[in-house]
């Protein structure tokens, strides 16, 4: 069974502060690992990783994969009160010719002024 | 503009009754998805869709079913013989990742 951990389940932080959000996985046939941010309603996509060691960015966020030791982890530096949300995990195989997600439980990251 | 558009956003009912929540998509997407969030366990996949006509059962369908008859539309219905059918419902659809409705609410008492 495909398996994703999130760690930890929930953070607390002063802005301007650096976090580190992790993920490691089992999971058969890897496809992508991808990261969403959750507020009030729908998730919104922050990353796509396909490839090892190749760091994506996107302004204070970034993220890297490391398919050897199976995790990935969100960095993201001098946080600010609209980074607090939910991290979600997510990791997509291409078992049975489809493409199915198996989300972790998500990292409550709350950002305090 | 393109996007799922999940309704209504707030749903009540009592329990035994059965329920359809509304899933429409405009991105011309094949693969369609419903998944379920409760507080604390993350996403679970309820069912999904490849193509039109044909679903498949995630790992939590028991209680649910769906339907596809057009490609634009997912809808799904939580039946009475779910047992714990309160939570937030997330539909989706693929297409370069996966792509989010705002969900629907649904509180049975």
């Amino acid at each position: 069974e495909d398996k994703v951990v999130q760690s930890p389940l929930s953070l607390v932080v002063h802005e301007g502060d650096t976090v580190t959000l992790n993920c490691s996985y089992e999971v058969t046939n890897f496809r992508s690992l991808l990261w969403y941010k959750q507020e009030k309603k729908a998730p919104t996509f922050l990353f796509m990783l396909t490839s090892s060691g190749i760091e994506k960015k996107s302004g204070r966020l970034s993220s890297i994969l490391d398919k050897k030791e199976l995790f990935s982890i969100l960095n993201i530096t001098a946080t600010q009160t609209g980074d607090s949300a939910v991290y979600l995990c997510a990791v997509e195989n291409t078992g049975a010719g489809s493409y199915q997600l198996t989300f972790g439980k998500g990292t409550k990251l709350s950002v305090i002024p | 503009d393109g996007g799922i558009t999940q309704s209504p956003k707030y749903l009540f009912r009592k329990e035994g009754q059965n329920v359809t929540l509304s899933c429409e998509q405009n991105l011309n997407h094949d693969a369609m998805y419903w998944y379920r969030q409760d507080p604390g366990q993350g996403l679970r996949l309820i069912y999904y869709s490849q193509i039109v006509n044909d679903f498949q059962k995630g790992d939590i369908a028991e209680g649910y079913s769906v339907s596809r008859e057009k490609k634009e539309s997912f809808p799904l219905t939580v039946t009475s013989a779910q047992k714990n059918p309160t939570a937030f419902y997330l539909c989706a659809s693929r297409g370069g990742g996966l792509h989010f409705g705002n969900g629907t609410r649904l509180t049975v008492t």
